[in-house]
């Protein structure tokens, strides 16, 4: 499996604006995830997005998969001091060979009150 | 449903012993994976399980083993500790059924110092 590269390596905004934090891979995929770590735990997953679709919402969260740039992105709107957290993005090419993820070093993303 | 669980939370050894760590898929999951994070590497991927058998092995030494039960709980042991193995020990299941896409849930993961 593929590793993403997420851009910018460090985020620092206030509560209330928005964030939004890129990925980019290289071959590719079948789907896209997005996960959300908050320090020192394990990753929570946020959103996956498959290859046929372009924008997916959950909430606060947009996600938007452009396959032609091989690349995605992740906006979080109206951001909160709870948002505060690394994220990562796992493209996958996965399919019968098995679940292996291959994680960027991630965005450092600090919401300030 | 309960989530992913791992055993011990934290734990100290020193180098060159050995360590074994557990882990509990949500029910019903099949695939198992582990990986491995620290402030240098960043979150890498060490081995997953499906069925009891070794599906996919990251790029680690044999230092590092894992093996999965017929009811999907895992272990994974690493021998011959070395101060680098310190880090933050991740496991993840997944349904892995026909239908299912390789989302992940993680569990705590489990804090290991090596001295």
């Amino acid at each position: 499996s593929q590793q993403g590269e997420e851009d910018p390596q460090a985020l620092s905004i206030q509560e209330g604006e928005n964030a939004t934090m890129n990925c980019s891979y290289k071959t590719s995929i079948n789907n896209l995830q997005w996960y959300r770590q908050n320090s020192g735990r394990g990753l929570v997953h946020l959103i996956l997005i498959r290859s046929n679709e372009r924008e997916k919402h959950s909430g606060r969260l947009r996600v938007t998969l452009d396959t032609s740039k091989k690349s995605s992105s992740l906006l979080i709107t109206a951001s909160r001091a709870a948002d505060t957290a690394s994220y990562f993005c796992a493209p996958s090419s996965n399919s019968n060979s098995g679940y292996a993820l291959n994680f960027g070093k991630g965005t450092s993303l600090l919401v300030t009150p | 449903k309960a989530g992913v669980t791992q055993t011990p939370r934290y734990l100290i050894k020193t180098r060159g012993q050995q360590v074994t760590l557990s882990c509990s898929p949500i029910s019903g999951h099949r695939s198992v994976s582990w990986y491995q994070q620290t402030p240098g590497q960043g979150l890498q991927f060490l081995f997953e399980y499906f069925s009891e058998t070794q599906r996919n092995k990251g790029n680690f030494p044999g230092r590092f083993s894992g093996r999965q039960f017929s009811n999907s709980r895992s272990e994974m042991n690493v021998s011959t500790l070395e101060l680098g193995d310190s880090a933050l020990y991740l496991c993840a299941s997944s349904l892995a059924d026909y239908l299912s896409t390789d989302t992940q849930y993680f569990g705590p993961g489990t804090r290991l110092t090596v001295l």
